[in-house]
């Protein structure tokens, strides 16, 4: 069985900080996908980035960037410069060969300008 | 490309009364649908997945006879809670997989549907 554990539950930061969010998972296959949504207060969750089990290769979007860590079994996602429009709880999630996601606990990040 | 609605957004209904919620793919097709629950403060937890044209396949402890799946075509999964109570209150999150995703394991979801019992 697969599991997502995102050990921060709410983390809080002044406009402009850096912030970085934990991701772990467990799984046994060795074909899988992770994945970051955000979920602002209007409840529709917003895709951030899909990365397969294969592609170790960290990646940057703008003021996003994603450390995939296969030997830690972590998928940490840092918010550089960080905004209050980035206020919103933060969702890791896991699928497996089974095309079935396991949604980690969420991570409420609260921006203060 | 790649949306899905949910139809209503919001509703609020006495207990004891039936809530049917939509879940459309505008602009693909979609093999497989999953619907999911969300509690206030909580994760999304999967409560069913279905098919098209077969029966729904139900995560452990949920009930299917209380939420009823119909997925009737490519482009439209409904569900149906019966005899709400206000512990059914939550909000509710459809997501579809495109037909012919491989490997990919593509869910886009839907806006949600915040059911309200009084």
């Amino acid at each position: 069985a697969q599991k997502v554990t995102q050990a921060q539950t709410e983390i809080s930061v002044v406009e402009k900080e850096d912030v970085t969010l934990d991701c772990v998972y467990e799984t046994r296959d060795t074909t899988y996908y992770l994945f970051w949504y955000k979920q602002p207060p209007s409840g529709e969750l917003v895709f951030l980035i899909r990365r397969n089990s294969f592609d170790e290769q960290n990646e940057i979007s703008g003021r996003y960037s994603w450390n995939f860590q296969k030997s830690t079994s972590s998928f940490n996602f840092t918010i550089t410069a960080s905004q209050v429009v980035d206020s919103a709880v933060y969702f890791c999630a896991l699928c497996d060969a089974g095309n079935m996601l396991t949604f980690g606990g969420g991570t409420r990040l609260m921006v203060k300008p | 490309g790649a949306v899905v609605s949910q139809h209503p957004s919001r509703v609020i209904c006495k207990s004891g009364t039936s809530v049917k919620i939509e879940c459309r793919s505008l602009d693909f097709q979609a093999t497989t649908m999953f619907w999911y629950r969300q509690f206030p403060k909580k994760s999304l937890m999967l409560m069913a997945t279905s098919n098209e044209g077969s029966k729904a396949t139900y995560e452990q402890g949920v009930e299917k006879d209380k939420f009823l799946i119909n997925h009737a075509s490519l482009t439209l999964s409904t569900l149906t809670v019966t005899s709400a109570h206000p512990e059914d209150s939550s909000f509710y999150i459809c997501s579809a997989s495109p037909l012919g995703g491989k490997g990919s394991n593509e869910q886009f979801f839907g806006p949600g549907t915040r059911l309200t019992v009084l």
